[in-house]
This record gives C-alpha cells, sequence and structure tokens, in this order.
C-alpha cells in the first residue's frame, strides 16, 4: 500500500532553514501531485504547498518568500526547505497524496508526521 | 483566501447518540470541493469525506456529509467508541487550500 515517511532533523535554531524530505513508496511519485501541510502544537492545519514530478508547484502565500519544494524522481522523494526559521515555525510537518490528479486537492495518505522544534 | 470556521468547538455526545459539526466557509467553495478528516492524537489525519457528501474508501456510513455554496455538515449517527477524535474540514476549490479549526467531539 502508498506509504510516506518524512525525515530530517527534529531540532532547528532560530534563522536556520528546516529542511525535511519525504520519502514515498508503494506508488509511483511520477504519478501524484504531493504537499506539505504543518500542524502547531494543539492547533489546526496549514497547507504549505504542492510539487509535481513535472517541477509544478504552489506554495501558501503566507510563506510563499520562505518555502522551496522539490522532488528527486529517482529516489522517490519530494522535499521541503523553510528558511529564516522562528518558534512560530515549531510544527509537526506532515507530507501527504492529493487524491485527485491536479493542484487543488484533498489528501488520501498522509506520513505519521514529524515534530520540528525551532529553538537555540 | 478562503476561511473555514468550524463550530461547535467542542461537541459532547453519548455513544449512540447523534452529532452535527458545521463548517462555514467565508465564501463560495468552488464545485463543493470539501472534504472532512478525522485525527486522534499522534496520528495524521485520515480522509473521511470528500466532494462535500462521497465517503472515502473504509468508511463505514455512519460518517455523512452534506452541503454546498458556504455551509457544509459532517454528521454521525450511533457513534462508537473510536470516533471519539478531531474534526477537521478542508476546502480545496480555491488556492491557497485551507483547514477550519477543528471540532473535537468527546464523550459526554
Amino acid at each position: 500500500q502508498v506509504q510516506l515517511q518524512e525525515s530530517g532533523p527534529g531540532l532547528v535554531k532560530p534563522s536556520e532553514t528546516l529542511s525535511l524530505t519525504c520519502t514515498v513508496s508503494g506508488a509511483s511519485i511520477s504519478s501524484s501531485y504531493w504537499s506539505w501541510i504543518r500542524q502547531p502544537p494543539g492547533k489546526g492545519l496549514e497547507w504549505l504547498g504542492y510539487i509535481h514530478y513535472s517541477g509544478s508547484s504552489d506554495y501558501n502565500p503566507s510563506l510563499k518568500s520562505r518555502v522551496t519544494l522539490s522532488v528527486d524522481t529517482s529516489k522517490s522523494q519530494f522535499s521541503l526547505k523553510l528558511t529564516s526559521v522562528t518558534a512560530a515555525d515549531t510544527a509537526v510537518y506532515y507530507c501527504a497524496r492529493h487524491l485527485r490528479s491536479g493542484s487543488s486537492s484533498d489528501f488520501d495518505y498522509w506520513g505519521q508526521g514529524i515534530l520540528v522544534t525551532v529553538s537555540s | 483566501e478562503i476561511v473555514l470556521t468550524q463550530s461547535p468547538g467542542t461537541l459532547s455526545l453519548s455513544p449512540g447518540e447523534r452529532g452535527t459539526l458545521s463548517c462555514r466557509a467565508s465564501e463560495n467553495v468552488r464545485s463543493s470541493f470539501l472534504a472532512w478528516y478525522q485525527q486522534k492524537p499522534g496520528q495524521a489525519p485520515r480522509l473521511l469525506i470528500y466532494g462535500a457528501s462521497s465517503r472515502a474508501t473504509g468508511i463505514p456510513d455512519r460518517f455523512s456529509g452534506s452541503g454546498s455554496g458556504r455551509d457544509f455538515t459532517l454528521s454521525i449517527s450511533r457513534p462508537e467508541p473510536e470516533d471519539f477524535a478531531v474534526y477537521f474540514c478542508q476546502q480545496y476549490g480555491n488556492s491557497p487550500l485551507t483547514f477550519g479549526g477543528g471540532t473535537k467531539v468527546e464523550i459526554k
């Protein structure tokens, strides 16, 4: 079955860059669109952006200047970089697969999530 | 961006008592592109409903969704113990994709 697994540092210092990778198994990364979503502790969900293997992407305007997504089809991975982090970026970060073809979608498969804490 | 407001913040139900959750959008959601998710502590959200009223694969029929335009509802008939969780709505008709703040369904 389809599985997604986030990986990366669990602790990032303020002003540095948060880098996470999502590894996809059980499905071709070229067959879907993929997103990153985050959830601060005890709070709601925020969509960060999506990436397609073709290079097509879009970002949440609230974070657009700080977010970059990329995809590596040879490794079946896609990645998130978030620059100039502050404590407000502390959250559980999820990667997820779009249910439908296209940028606007709901999400049928999610990773387990990775908690990233921003602290010195 | 479309802001989704969920109510109530907390819903207390007895097992077997029907519950109704509301999701109101700040503007019309295009083509009823509205989804509902269930989230349990320490877990990722699970897709329950898409297209406002279609159940996702494997979701029991005690979950049902309805609505259009700005107003959407998730109903849970005869909730089982495993249904006590937090529920989020999400719109995917417009970018940026947005989520509601969530409704916690707890045991009365």
